[in-house]
């Protein structure tokens, strides 16, 4: 099955820097990338997601690359807040075979004022 | 749309008593997940539903628990004589299926349990 690795597991950076938080993945079947961010009691609650037939996505202050040879993505959060503190999760997701979730560890990243 | 509903929020109970749980998933999501958080974790799958048709399984889901769709939409996850080791976050997820233009997934709150 899918094994999902994300590093780091935690992550501290100040306010305005940029957060880097890489994940790799074991099958190349997968074909869907999520990313969430779960705060304290919460579910997760999808960021931004990519598709393997694209290499990079953006959406305000967050990208998301993907590199398929090497089977890893990571999610880029510049110019960081104290509001994006919380847990994020990568996950794969191979629509034609097992059809689930496959997450990471997760990162706590914290953001200090 | 407003999004995957999840209850009750929170539920204590003592060992050995069954408890429920309900997810009512969003409007035209026809498939349906369970997954299992406990802290410190990442959610990890337990089952799913295409429409009313429970699909597939994890070794997770012992045969204390059980999951049901009847008719496609909301679903009910019951586990039976609860462990300590049950304490954990139950999420339901939704999506269209793969045939659809899209299939981001969408959780809900999760369902907290504590077995004392």
């Amino acid at each position: 099955g899918e094994n999902v690795e994300q590093h780091p597991s935690t992550l501290s950076v100040q306010e305005g820097d940029s957060a880097v938080i890489k994940c790799t993945y074991s099958d190349s079947a997968s074909n869907y990338f999520p990313w969430y961010k779960q705060e304290l009691g919460k579910g997760p609650q999808l960021i931004i997601d990519i598709r393997s037939n694209v290499g990079e996505k953006k959406d305000q202050r967050i990208a998301v690359t993907l590199n398929k040879t090497a089977k890893h993505f990571s999610l880029h959060i510049t110019e960081t807040q104290p509001e994006d503190s919380a847990v994020y999760f990568c996950a794969a997701y191979d629509q034609t075979g097992a059809n689930n979730l496959f997450f990471g560890t997760g990162t706590r990243l914290t953001v200090i004022p | 749309d407003t999004g995957v509903s999840q209850d009750p929020r929170h539920k204590i109970t003592k060992r050995g008593q069954n408890v429920t749980f309900r997810c009512d998933p969003i409007s035209e999501h026809n498939r349906l997940y369970w997954y299992r958080q406990t802290l410190g974790q990442g959610p990890e799958f337990l089952t799913y539903f295409q429409n009313e048709a429970q699909l597939e399984k994890s070794r997770l889901l012992s045969d204390r628990f059980s999951a049901e769709r009847p008719k496609g939409s909301f679903s009910t996850l019951e586990i039976q004589r609860t462990e300590q080791g049950d304490s954990a976050m139950y999420l339901c997820a939704s999506n269209r299926d793969v045939q659809s233009s899209g299939n981001t997934i969408y959780f809900g709150e999760g369902s907290w349990l504590t077995v004392v």
